[in-house]
């Protein structure tokens, strides 16, 4: 398996701003991935960060509104741009060993 | 578009019982599959995966997978209050084994 943290926990932001969440991983890793979970839904992913390339971003999700770094193999950052309401979720880092995903503690946002 | 179907639920089972969740996949071509779970305010906790047809046990959980009929189950036998959360089913998707998650099934084990 993978130790993960990410930063923050939590934020409640101001429509308008930006937020950079930070993920941290105890292992080098080839894949990282980031996903939205929205109150009361699914796991939908955003990206797929793999490092020394751009991020694959999934239908429905753009580089502009949230941007990927991947500067090494146990490290990225999410940010999510121009915020509104509707980007009030949990967004959580995961990582794929040996086929198998782990997850981050998430970072709630709240959007006001 | 490839899917991942579960019953939303909630199913709600008795202490000691055993609890059923079942799950759809659309894409033929998925070899691997999991189940997590999720405690609410937590991040999804991996607890089982199949690769193969059959039964697969891990203590009071077995995963049973049938891929002629596309679908894969979760049982949880002896079912405690500690088993209350959601659970997901996800299979992955593309080449870089990123997942695509069921929307979960909420299981309430009553005392």
């Amino acid at each position: 398996s993978a130790v993960i943290s990410q930063k923050p926990s939590r934020d409640i932001c101001q429509r308008g701003t930006s937020l950079t969440i930070q993920c941290q991983v105890d292992s080098q890793v080839t894949m990282m991935f980031w996903y939205r979970q929205q109150p009361g839904q699914s796991l939908t992913l955003i990206a797929t960060a793999n490092q020394g390339s751009e991020a694959t971003y999934e239908s429905g999700f753009v580089i502009d509104k949230f941007p990927i770094s991947r500067p090494n193999l146990t490290f990225s950052t999410l940010t999510v741009s121009n915020m509104s309401p509707e980007d009030s979720s949990i967004y959580l880092c995961s990582v794929s060993v040996y086929n198998e995903q782990f997850f981050g503690p998430g970072t709630r946002l709240t959007v006001l | 578009q490839k899917e991942v179907e579960q019953n939303s639920g909630p199913l709600s089972v008795p202490e000691g019982a055993i609890a059923s969740l079942n799950c759809t996949y659309s894409d033929r071509g998925s070899q691997s599959f999991f189940w997590y779970r999720q405690y609410s305010g937590k991040s999804p906790e991996l607890i089982m995966s199949i690769y193969s047809n059959g039964d697969k046990e891990d203590g009071r959980f077995t995963a049973q997978l049938n891929k002629a009929s596309q679908y894969v189950s979760l049982l949880i036998r002896d079912s405690q209050p500690s088993d209350s959360a959601t659970y997901l089913c996800a299979v992955p998707e593309g080449g870089n084994n990123d997942m695509r998650f069921g929307a979960g099934t909420r299981l309430t084990v009553k005392p």
